[in-house]
Order: C-alpha cells, then sequence, then structure tokens
C-alpha cells in the first residue's frame, strides 16, 4: 500500500530535549516536506527537500532541522523544543516532475511543556 | 507573496442541503489549486484537484472550477452526507519549491 507513515503519533516531551519525528514514504517521490498545523493557520512549511541530499527552509524554518540521506526518509529534529513548537505536524511527499500532489502522513502530535 | 482565503467556519448543514465553501487565492504566475479533506484524527486526503485556468475537479460528488478572472476556486456539493463531515482545505502549489500554501481550513458539519 502507498504510503507515507510518521513517527510517533503522539508525542509530551519537555523544553530542550531534544527529539526526531520520523518520516518514510515507499512511493519513490522525490520531493518530501514537513508542516505544522495550527488553529486558525491552516498548514506552514517548515522545510522540504527535493531529492536526496537537498533541502531547504519553508516558511516557519526557525527551531527546526531536517536531513535527507535516503530518498524515502526525511526526519523532523527540534535540537531544543520550546512550548510554541507545541502542534500537530504532518510530512508530506510527490513526485518532483508531476503529478504535483501531495500524499499526507497521519501526523504528529507534539506537546512541549 | 502567495496567500489562500477560506470562508470562516464553522459550517453546519443538513443532510442533502447544497454545500458551498469560498476560497480566494493570490498568488504569481499559474498556480495550481487543490482542495484537501481532514478527517477527525487522520492526515489530509487530496479531494480534487485543477491545474490551469477553467478546469473543473471533481471528486465523490465534489466539485471546484479554477477561475482566473475571479481568482476562485470555490468548492461545491448538490447534497452532503453526514460521511462529508471533515476539515476542508483550499491550498495552491506555485513555483519551483512545490510549496503549497493552504487557507485557514473550515469545519464543516453535516446533521442527520
Amino acid at each position: 500500500e502507498a504510503q507515507v507513515t510518521q513517527n510517533p503519533r503522539y508525542l509530551i516531551t519537555v523544553t530542550g530535549k531534544k527529539l526526531t519525528v520520523t518520516c518514510s514514504q515507499n512511493m519513490n517521490h522525490e520531493y518530501m516536506s514537513w508542516y505544522r498545523q495550527d488553529p486558525g493557520l491552516g498548514l506552514r512549511q517548515i522545510y522540504y527537500s527535493m531529492n536526496v541530499e537537498v533541502t531547504d527552509k519553508g516558511d516557519v524554518p526557525e527551531g527546526y532541522k531536517v536531513s535527507r540521506k535516503e530518498k524515502r526518509n526525511f526526519p523532523l529534529i527540534l535540537e531544543s523544543p520550546s512550548p510554541n513548537q507545541t502542534s500537530l505536524y504532518f510530512c508530506a511527499s510527490s513526485f518532483w516532475e508531476g503529478p504535483y500532489e501531495q500524499y499526507f502522513g497521519p501526523g504528529t502530535r507534539l506537546t512541549v511543556t | 507573496g502567495n496567500s489562500v482565503t477560506q470562508m470562516e467556519g464553522p459550517v453546519t448543514l443538513s443532510e442533502e442541503a447544497f454545500l458551498t465553501i469560498n476560497c480566494t487565492y493570490t498568488a504569481t504566475g499559474y498556480p495550481s489549486l487543490f482542495w484537501y479533506v481532514q478527517y477527525p484524527g487522520e492526515g489530509l486526503q487530496l479531494l480534487l484537484k485543477a491545474t490551469k485556468a477553467d478546469d473543473k475537479g471533481s471528486n465523490k460528488g465534489f466539485e471546484a472550477t479554477y477561475r482566473k478572472e475571479t481568482t476562485s476556486f470555490h468548492l461545491e456539493k448538490g447534497s452532503v452526507q453526514v460521511s462529508d463531515s471533515a476539515v476542508y482545505f483550499c491550498a495552491l502549489l506555485s513555483g519551483s519549491a512545490r510549496q503549497l500554501t493552504f487557507g485557514s481550513g473550515t469545519q464543516l458539519t453535516v446533521l442527520p
């Protein structure tokens, strides 16, 4: 089954404790992206990757890091989480050359206390 | 920059009522337009899309037409069902970064 998976689905952590949210897709997509969803703001892009070893900032990259060492994986790293990073996070992927519709993972709900 | 404006929610309808959710956009160039749906506790699913002016996207009884002259992509359905209750997001894709710009979402509740 074609899918985007994320782990963990739920995470409660404390300020400053480094964490990683994993994302994996099995559709051989070149493009992968991370979004955060906050009430009243829709989804905003954090980082994206056009292919292995190629990443770039989205609209809200502060406080986040990413890496793309393999085509299927695109982890999101919070090196020193803060309460304003409490949010619902989605990973998405698509083909680079089209069709451009992005497939979304199930989401990771992160709470930073 | 790019932006998407959706009608404010929540929207509550009775089963079999007609649905319209308004969406307008601002973008440079010729973006592709999408409607995504998010059911409770799930990720976003693509509902329909349109890639050029006057295209009509349709799926599961939902329709939206890409109107360049009014920069709009309104979502419509002739007869909603309880199972259509969800949050609906309008989005555009533009630029070499393939970035999706989303509206703030519209919560739809359909009552039996």
